[in-house]
This record gives C-alpha cells, structure tokens and sequence, in this order.
C-alpha cells in the first residue's frame, strides 16, 4: 500500500467550474497535510497546509480533512486555465528522534482546466 | 524566483562521468534538501542537512554524494550513475529541520543519464 495516494490523472473540468483532487494516506500516525502545486517544468509551491479534521479556505481554496477515514481533499472554486498543473498532496509525521519531520508526497494529480 | 538557485539546470553525463549539482539560498535558512523526482513516482527525500550536519540519509546510493560547506551552499556529487537515476533533482531550504513542509524549493536539474 502507497503511503500517500493519489489518482494521476489528468483531470479536466471546465473553466468556472470547481475542481476536486483527493488524496488518501495509510499512516495513522500522520499529523499535518499539505498541498503543493508544481506546473511543467517548475518546482513545487505550498498552496495549502490543514491540520485538523474539518475544512480550511484560503481565497478559492479549500482544503478538507477527514481523519478517520484518513482523507485528505483540495477544491479549487472558479478553476482557472492557469490553475492547470500537477497538484502534489504530502502528509507530515513528526518524529521524536531522527532528522526532524517526514514528510512524505504522492505522485500528484494533474488538472487541466479547459475554455 | 524562490530564493534557492540550482545550477546546472539541464545536464546530460555518461554513466563513467563524474559531475556536480549545486545549489545556493541566501534566505538565512538552517536546513537543506536534495530530493529526487522522477515521472510517476512520488517525490523523494534523499538528504537533509541541518546547520552543515547531515541528519538524514535515506538509504541512497553511494554513487551520489552530498557536500554541504557551509549553511547557503549544498551540492550533490554525481559519479558512475546508471540510466534509472535520470531525474529531477530538486534542492529546497527551510527556516529549521522542523519547516519541511514549508520549504522553499529551487527550479530543479533535470539529469539524464545516457
């Protein structure tokens, strides 16, 4: 089992549209979420971090968080053509000893927002 | 720009071949990284340094060999590698070892190893 899953896509929804990208995680243990957004040929940018069950919003970004059943989500309202890139979801588990935390991502899902 | 520089940004080298990714932040950051990402495969952690100490080695290959001189500069030495090891190699800094997620990332190398 992947530590963090998620679809690769590509998914494509319509501009104005909202876009939903899902992401799951095995390790219970998993204390913080976050959200990157990588376009081609680019490096990844945090967008999102959530912390606790429920939803967060930041602008046309929602960020929701569901740990018992160990799901995390990003909705992106009103998607944007420039929304379009590959959207890496990454959890947190903080160690007691060792190098700090570790974050670990997933393959990322790709979204295309199309005219 | 992001305030971490990666040099070269492209590089093509032979598997005999000997070379070097650098990488440079001047954002007064104490913690540095090296992650691989290769396509279809999550993004991963290979090194982690923290005030010039390397904390962190996640059982990567000797053939790749971090150097971290000093807090702003973290370079990645390459020798003898195979074709698998094509990827982009990524370098982020964070504020402290526990900021990871918060990490600023550099533009990346993208190798590839013929």
């Amino acid at each position: 089992q992947k530590e963090v899953e998620q679809n690769s896509g590509p998914l494509s929804v319509p501009e104005g549209a909202i876009a939903s990208l899902n992401c799951t995680y095995s390790d219970r243990g998993s204390q913080s979420f976050f959200w990157y957004r990588q376009y081609s040929g680019k490096s990844p940018e945090l967008i999102m971090s959530i912390y606790s069950n429920g939803d967060k919003e930041d602008g046309r970004f929602t960020a929701q968080l569901n740990k018992a059943s160990q799901y995390v989500s990003l909705l992106i309202r009103d998607s944007q053509p420039s929304d379009s890139a590959t959207y890496l979801c990454a959890v947190n588990i903080i160690r007691v000893t060792g190098g700090g935390n570790k974050l670990t991502f997933g393959t990322g899902t790709q979204l295309k927002v199309e005219l | 720009e992001t305030g971490v520089t990666q040099t070269p940004r492209h590089l093509v080298m032979g598997m005999t071949n000997k070379k070097s990714l650098k990488c440079e932040q001047h954002l007064g950051h104490n913690a540095m990284y090296w992650y691989k990402q290769s396509a279809k495969k999550p993004l991963e952690l290979m090194f982690v340094y923290s005030l010039e100490e390397r904390v962190e080695n996640n059982s990567v290959p000797s053939r790749f060999s971090p150097e971290c001189p000093n807090s702003s500069h973290l370079f990645l030495h390459l020798h003898t590698l195979q074709p698998e090891d094509s990827a982009l190699y990524l370098c982020a800094s964070s504020q402290e070892l526990g900021w990871v997620a918060e990490a600023f990332f550099g533009q990346g190398t993208r190798l590839t190893v013929v």
